[in-house]
Formats: structure tokens, sequence, C-alpha cells
């Protein structure tokens, strides 16, 4: 059973353009949640969605970020016209339906660089 | 606002030392509390988890003890290892839901070192 998949492990932009980071939960989860790591600073929630549905988007900042996860494929991550400021690590985490216990099991992370 | 605050920042032990990392939370209304494991470059491992209901949870030569009226949990390490130097992370998830908006420390960066 293979664990929560992330792509890309890392990203480079350039200011402006577009990044995309994917996430595929582990099998049989249809819970994921994002959070992100700033540099020197801990982990932040960003969002939370069940499939076909944003449940949770509290952390997510209002402006160029957006988030999906769709029937069928991977949850993803969309930043538009990314800054330096974006420039973190990105990981995604799942659970199962019935969460329970609400452990969470994460990802490697996708790192994205913004030059 | 939940706030989440671990100490020390960072722990330096020789092999074989036990050793306990410190984390406390403002909001006592907790659903659980989690201890990960964060290695360079990757991703978080789940060591421990304890239910608000629970005092404390041990795997292996980790014990975790929550005392959710006061807002502390401990970590505690037994005979450390050079292969248990890591970043430890603590998180809670508020409690009333069950779903994993979990609000992490900044981490105890811990070096065993040889």
């Amino acid at each position: 059973n293979a664990g929560v998949m992330q792509n890309p492990r890392h990203l480079v932009r350039r200011r402006g353009q577009e990044a995309r980071l994917r996430c595929s939960p582990m099998k049989g989860h249809s819970h994921v949640y994002w959070y992100r790591q700033l540099p020197e600073e801990g982990l932040k929630f960003m969002v939370y969605l069940q499939k076909e549905n944003i449940i949770d988007e509290s952390g997510m900042p209002k402006e160029r970020f957006s988030a999906e996860f769709p029937k069928e494929g991977p949850s993803i991550l969309r930043i538009q016209q990314v800054v330096r400021g974006d420039s973190a690590a990105y990981f995604c985490a799942s659970s199962p339906v019935a969460a329970n216990t609400g452990e969470l099991f994460f990802g490697e992370g996708s790192r994205l660089t913004v030059l | 606002k939940q706030e989440v605050t671990q100490i020390p920042a960072a722990l330096s032990v020789p092999e074989g030392e036990n050793l306990v990392l410190n984390c406390s939370f403002t909001d006592s209304a907790i659903y659980n509390l989690q201890w990960f494991r964060q290695d360079p470059g990757k991703g978080l491992t789940s060591l421990l988890l304890i239910q608000s209901s629970q005092r404390e949870q041990t795997s292996g030569r980790l014990n975790a003890s929550l005392d959710k009226s006061s807002g502390r949990s401990t970590l505690y390490i037994a005979a450390s290892q050079p292969g248990d130097s890591a970043t430890y992370l603590c998180a809670v998830t508020a409690g009333g839901t069950s779903y994993g908006k979990l609000t992490f420390g900044q981490g105890t960066i811990l070096t065993v070192h040889p």
C-alpha cells in the first residue's frame, strides 16, 4: 500500500509563472489536506478537501492560490503568478473516510523555489 | 487562537542519554495531540497520537504523555541513538472536529552524537 505520493518533489519557477503541485492520497483515503512550511517557520494548515468538495480553506491565501480534489485523479494545489514569498515546502496529508482517530499520513512534500 | 510552543528549540546529546521534549498549547479544548518526526528534506512521520481522553502512549523507546488541563505534552526518548537525530514536531487538533486541521509547534531539532 503506497503512501501519500506528491509530485513534483522539487519545482523551480520564475516570478509570474504558475505552479501546480499534485497529491495522490493513500489508497482508501478520501480526505486530503495541504500544509505549507515556509523557511524558518512551522507548518501551517492551508486547505482540507474531500472528493469534489472544499471543506475548509481558511488557511489558504485569498488570491492566487486554489485547490481541487476531483472525482478521478490527484488533488492539485495551484499557485498562479508566483512570487518569491511562495518559496516553501508544500505537504499533502490524507486520512481515511472514517478518520475518527484524526491521524494523518503525510507525503514527502513538494519544494517550490521561486527565482 | 491555538498556539503551540515547543521547548527546547534545539537539543544536542550524547548517544545513550534519555531525553525529554516539551510541547505546550494555549487552548486545552483539543481533540488529539500528535508527535511527528521530520528528517531533513523529507516528509513527516507520525510517531505517537494521543486522544484527548488518554494520558499517554508508548511505542518502543518513545513515550508521550498528555496533560490536557495544563496544556502540556512531553515526548520521552529512552536510550537515544544517532538515528534519532531529526526535527520533532508536536501538533494538536481542535476539539469538536475529527478532521486533520493541525496546529503545529516550531519543532525541536535533536542531534544525538556518537
